[in-house]
């Protein structure tokens, strides 16, 4: 079975445009979320998804907005690109969206590079 | 405050060797610890839960104090393999998509 899988790996943008990143959860799991990982520091939680509903934002901009489709599959848009928004998008999936003990399960990112 | 911290380190020792990392989290309320360990730009993978009666996993034992807020990995004979960053990360109740990473911890293992 395919784990998560996030396309693009890799992306290069310029101040001010807007960015797609997509990811798809491991078959049956209903919810996704998203982290932004710049270097040296960790992840830090943006939205989760579970059953096309947000059931949790992090503390980011307004520019960062995202959506879950009926397959479950989501994006993660930001617009108006800075620099600081370079770091490496990490998407998770898990079976459901509540449980304290839930397994996420990362897929590799897309590493974003604004200049 | 940062909600979990870490020293980010590096911590470089020899194989063999044995190394504590410590973590502390700002949240009383937070309910589930785990320790996660990233390769150089990949993804984090979990390495294991935390419990408060404390748990091993071969070389890997974990450790949680809830009164001083304060969790611990001890890895013992290092291997070269071991070398990674090591991200201890905390959730709240009913929060399980909603992980709180600290910043990391860097170990390299050398020969």
């Amino acid at each position: 079975d395919a784990g998560v899988t996030q396309s693009p790996t890799h992306l290069i943008k310029t101040r001010g445009q807007h960015v797609t990143l997509r990811c798809s959860p491991i078959s049956g799991h209903k919810s996704v979320s998203w982290y932004q990982q710049v270097l040296g520091q960790g992840p830090q939680f943006i939205f989760q998804y579970y059953e096309k509903e947000e059931r949790g934002r992090g503390n980011f901009p307004d520019r960062f907005s995202a959506r879950q489709f009926p397959n479950y599959s989501s994006e993660l848009n930001v617009n108006a690109l800075l620099l600081g928004d370079s770091a490496l998008y990490l998407c998770a999936s898990s079976l459901t969206a509540g449980a304290t003990n839930e397994k996420l399960f990362f897929g590799s990112g897309t590493q974003l590079s604004v200049l | 405050r940062k909600e979990v911290e870490q020293d980010p380190g590096p911590f470089n020792v020899p194989e063999g060797a044995t190394v504590a990392f410590n973590c502390t989290y700002s949240n009383s309320a937070s309910q589930s610890f785990f320790w996660y360990r990233q390769d150089c730009r990949k993804e984090p993978k979990l390495l294991m839960s935390v419990y408060s009666s404390g748990n091993e996993d071969g070389r890997f034992t974990a450790q949680l104090n809830r009164a001083s807020q304060y969790i611990s990995l001890l890895i013992r004979d290092s291997k070269l393999s071991d070398s990674a960053t090591y991200l201890c990360v905390v959730n709240m109740l009913n929060q399980g998509g909603k992980l709180i990473f600290g910043q990391g911890t860097e170990l390299s293992v050398k020969p």
